[in-house]
């Protein structure tokens, strides 16, 4: 059974600092990586795409792909208390046929 | 805007009866489809790849003759679920990769919340 494996949290920050997303993954011929944000009661936005390591910017966000640690993450900057949310990572099965979740992580930005 | 559409947003049924909810990607033909279920605090989890023209691929532990699937057209597909029981009380996602590729981000629909009383 492939796995994406995320902290359920909470990870709480306080607004403006950086909050640490992190996802490990365990089918080693993934090769799309994506992070959604989901609202209590409401369905995924995505929020990034990477799909070669490194670093990826977008905005406030920037997404770490290690494919030899079978690693992903997200770092949102200046966070806000809008940020209140659960994250959720996407690793695609290795046939590219469809997307598994992660748990996902709830991030809560205090004011 | 919304690129795939979701309907109904919210349903209340009777144990017993059944439930079509609809997935229509807007713009762009989606020769793939995925419904997706998520009970509280939980994850999504796929229960099957909706194909056009072609059987729906039904995940491990989902009853395909429970949650039927029919995807009759590039834009449409939808998802029945027959003799609805309260454990069957969920939030039902349907998505649509992006551009209908199927290694592309997905898009998703509002969602379903299905409360069989």
């Amino acid at each position: 059974q492939k796995e994406v494996e995320q902290n359920s949290g909470p990870l709480s920050v306080p607004e403006g600092a950086i909050a640490s997303l992190n996802c490990t993954y365990s089918d080693r011929g993934s090769q799309s990586f994506f992070w959604y944000r989901q609202y209590s009661g409401k369905s995924p936005e995505l929020i990034m795409s990477i799909y070669s390591n490194g670093d990826k910017e977008d905005g406030r966000f920037t997404a770490q792909l290690n494919k030899a640690s079978q690693y992903v993450s997200l770092l949102i900057r200046d966070s806000q208390p809008s940020d209140s949310a659960t994250y959720l990572c996407a690793v695609n099965n290795q046939a590219g046929t469809a997307l598994i979740f992660g748990k996902g992580t709830t991030l809560s930005v205090s004011s | 805007g919304a690129v795939v559409s979701q309907h109904p947003s919210r349903v209340i049924c009777k144990s017993g009866t059944s439930v079509k909810i609809e997935c229509r990607s807007l713009d762009f033909q989606a020769t793939t489809m995925f419904w997706y279920r998520q009970f509280p605090k939980k994850s999504l989890m796929l229960m099957a790849t909706s194909n056009e023209g072609s059987k729906a691929t039904y995940e491990q532990g989902v009853e395909k003759d429970k949650f039927l699937i029919n995807h009759a057209s590039l834009t449409l597909s939808t998802l029945t679920v027959t003799s609805a029981h309260p454990e069957d009380s969920s939030f039902y996602i349907c998505s649509a990769p992006q551009g209908g590729q199927g290694n592309s981000p997905l898009h998703f629909g509002n969602g379903t919340r299905l409360t069989v009383t």
